[in-house]
């Protein structure tokens, strides 16, 4: 199975700042057919389902807000929030989506400082 | 707009079938460039990919090999939905369960959730 290993497990951030999640697999996730990084990143508030902001590591969903950027490839991926806003408050959680079995990073909790 | 409604009990005893439906709006699950999964969350487990159903000119199903002998993913074509049987269940199973589609994007559409307790 592919591991996904997020760090940190928690950051706290000051309103306006920038926030960085890394996400390291063990074993590459760029799919050499299509040079695309099989990678989702997303966010989870309490008591909703997880909600989809990039996918192929770069890709920011339709209507996610341009402060939330992913970058990477091959093994090692990054999710930036540019300047914090109350509202991203949450957990993210990065996802390979390579091959099955699917497999989650263990979480970032953001917090405000 | 596309919609995941889930549906079924959420307290069971141990030895159980938990059963539960996703029902699709605005898709359908024979679509065959989507696939119809299932995850849990857990604070013991986080989120855990159980398995899914997919449609490729016949029906597909593949599964995580830690629930692979007690899991059975399944579409229903007439009502456009799938569900998820998982029995001999233990307290191990307690955690929120989500239906999900999976596009070119991946998980892009997820159901409500379903808080599951076995005790």
């Amino acid at each position: 199975d592919i591991v996904m290993t997020q760090s940190p497990d928690a950051l706290a951030v000051s309103l306006g700042e920038r926030a960085t999640i890394n996400c390291k697999s063990s074993q590459s996730l760029l799919y050499s057919s299509n040079n695309k990084n099989y990678v989702v990143w997303y966010q989870q508030k309490p008591g909703q389902p997880p909600k989809q902001l990039i996918y192929w590591a770069s890709t920011r969903e339709s209507g996610v807000p341009d402060r939330f950027s992913g970058s990477g490839s091959g093994t090692d991926f990054t999710l930036t929030i540019s300047s914090l806003q109350a509202e991203d408050v949450a957990v993210y959680y990065c996802h390979q989506y390579y091959n099955t079995p699917y497999t989650f990073g263990q979480g970032t909790k953001v917090e405000i400082k | 707009q596309e919609l995941l409604q889930q549906s079924g009990p959420g307290l069971l005893k141990p030895s159980q079938t938990l059963s539960l439906t996703c029902g699709i709006s605005g898709d359908s699950v024979s679509r065959n460039s989507a696939a119809w999964n299932w995850i849990r969350q857990s604070p013991s487990r986080g989120l855990e990919w159980l398995g899914r159903t997919y449609y490729r000119s016949r029906w597909y199903d593949d599964y995580a090999e830690s629930v692979k002998s007690r899991i059975t993913i399944s579409p229903d074509t007439s009502n456009n939905q799938f569900s998820l049987h998982l029995n001999s269940v233990t307290p191990e199973d307690t955690a929120v369960y989500y239906c999900a589609r999976e596009d070119y994007d991946g998980f892009d559409i997820w159901g409500q959730g379903t808080m599951v307790t076995v005790s």
